[in-house]
């Protein structure tokens, strides 16, 4: 079984504070995705890397930031938090297969900023 | 612009009865679809896919049907069940990196 995991389910912090989320999967996938989940609103595709060390923008990019160092890991960073990035974080991978575009989530983290 | 959208944001069923989730896409050159099921405290998990160049797809339970005329995409599960209750979303991709995801219909199974 795919397994993508993220390193919390639930984090609270304080706005200013530079926040981490890191995201794990052990099935060799090329491709690895950020999105926020808000109600009513859908996914929403922050960023997306095709391989190591690169990445692309997605459709909400601003206030974040991502950092692929190695295959099986993709990091979001929120250099400095604010209340309007409270919300769920999916991380996401897909294999690099053309015609391969299913994805594989991991459980979420529900941040918090107050 | 690009859209992937649901008629139905809440959907309520007696056990035992089929469900229909509707989907309306706008981008006539997504070529792939797929619906996922989200549990509640769970990521979404994929649930059946179709290409356009078919109109019809069946799995355990589960049917997805294709109208590319009315750009139209709707999941029939059979027989509901308890376990069903989740929110469901739709996704389109044109066959690139990006995936467009709907903003989800949740699924009430009654008992």
């Amino acid at each position: 079984d795919v397994k993508v995991t993220q390193s919390s389910r639930y984090l609270v912090k304080r706005t200013g504070e530079k926040v981490f989320l890191e995201c794990v999967q052990d099935m060799d996938h090329e491709n690895m995705f950020w999105y926020r989940q808000d109600p009513g609103l859908g996914l929403r595709l922050i960023y997306f890397s095709y391989d190591v060390k690169m990445k692309e923008k997605g459709d909400i990019p601003e206030g974040y930031s991502v950092s692929r160092e190695k295959k099986e890991r993709f990091s979001l960073i929120l250099e400095s938090a604010s209340t309007n990035q409270t919300s769920m974080y999916l991380c996401a991978s897909s294999p690099g297969t053309r015609g391969s575009y299913e994805q594989y989530f991991g459980p979420g983290t529900r941040l918090t900023v107050t | 612009g690009e859209s992937v959208g649901l008629h139905l944001p809440t959907l309520s069923v007696q056990e035992g009865d089929n469900s229909i989730i509707n989907c309306a896409y706008s981008n006539s050159a997504s070529d792939y679809f797929i619906w996922y099921k989200q549990e509640s405290g769970k990521g979404p998990q994929f649930i059946i896919d179709i290409r356009s160049n078919m109109d019809k797809r069946q799995g355990q339970r589960v049917t997805v049907l294709l109208n590319k005329t009315v750009k139209h995409l709707s999941l029939q599960i059979a027989a509901t069940q308890p376990g069903d209750s989740a929110v469901y979303f739709c996704a389109e991709n044109t066959g690139g990196f990006k995936t467009i995801f709907g903003a989800g219909t949740r699924l009430f199974v009654k008992a």
